[in-house]
């Protein structure tokens, strides 16, 4: 089974900084890369996703580094909120692939207000 | 609005029953998965389903059951062999295999 390592296990904030979350895989073959964002007793729901052809996206508020060579891609959340608590999970995947998502063991994060 | 429907939202069951939690979606999706859920866990995928009459273990497929009649429907059954079947249940869509999933709001089962 391929491998996803996510971290930090957990973080905390103050409202208007950075929040940086990191996740590193092991298959080379990956070609789809998002972020979901799960709320309390609430199911994942996709925030933001990058394809490896391109370094970096931008969504608002959230972005996404990816670095091809060092197999791992990042979210970082400028002028977090405390609306933005929750627990963020990468999934990396291989499309085209039936079972698809390999979920990472998820950050969760606290925004102080 | 499409979305996917999960109910009922909390179940209870005693030890030795079997119990079935309900997947509803309205996206005309193709693809149907189920996940657990563990407190501190990433999610971990019981079975999927591509199409209609066949579906896949996952790699925590013992224990449960799953049937795919329809292509609105993926229901999942908790046996009483799955050894420790209080958790969070998550049921997921995708329209294909090259985007991303649309989640359910879960059932939390507890065996009491």
């Amino acid at each position: 089974q391929q491998q996803v390592k996510q971290s930090p296990q957990s973080l905390i904030v103050q409202k208007g900084g950075i929040s940086i979350i990191n996740c590193a895989y092991e298959n080379t073959a990956f070609d789809y890369f998002p972020w979901y964002q799960q709320f309390p007793g609430k199911g994942p729901a996709l925030l933001i996703a990058i394809r490896p052809d391109v370094s970096e996206k931008k969504e608002g508020r959230f972005t996404i580094s990816f670095n091809k060579s060092a197999k791992q891609f990042s979210l970082h959340i400028m002028d977090s909120q405390p609306g933005d608590s929750a627990t963020y999970f990468c999934a990396p995947t291989l499309r085209g692939s039936a079972r698809q998502l390999t979920f990472g063991s998820g950050t969760q994060l606290t925004v102080l207000p | 609005d499409g979305g996917i429907t999960q109910s009922p939202k909390y179940l209870f069951r005693k030890e030795g029953q079997n119990v079935t939690l309900s997947c509803e979606q309205n996206l005309n999706h193709d693809a149907m998965y189920w996940y657990r859920q563990d407190p501190g866990q990433g999610l971990r995928l019981i079975y999927y389903s591509q199409i209609v009459n066949d579906f896949q273990k996952g790699d925590i497929a013992e224990g449960y059951s799953v049937s795919r009649e329809k292509k609105e429907s993926f229901p999942l059954t908790v046996t009483s062999a799955q050894k420790n079947p209080t958790a969070f249940y998550l049921c997921a869509s995708s329209i294909g295999t090259d985007y991303g999933y649309t989640f359910g709001s879960g059932t939390r089962l507890t065996v009491v």
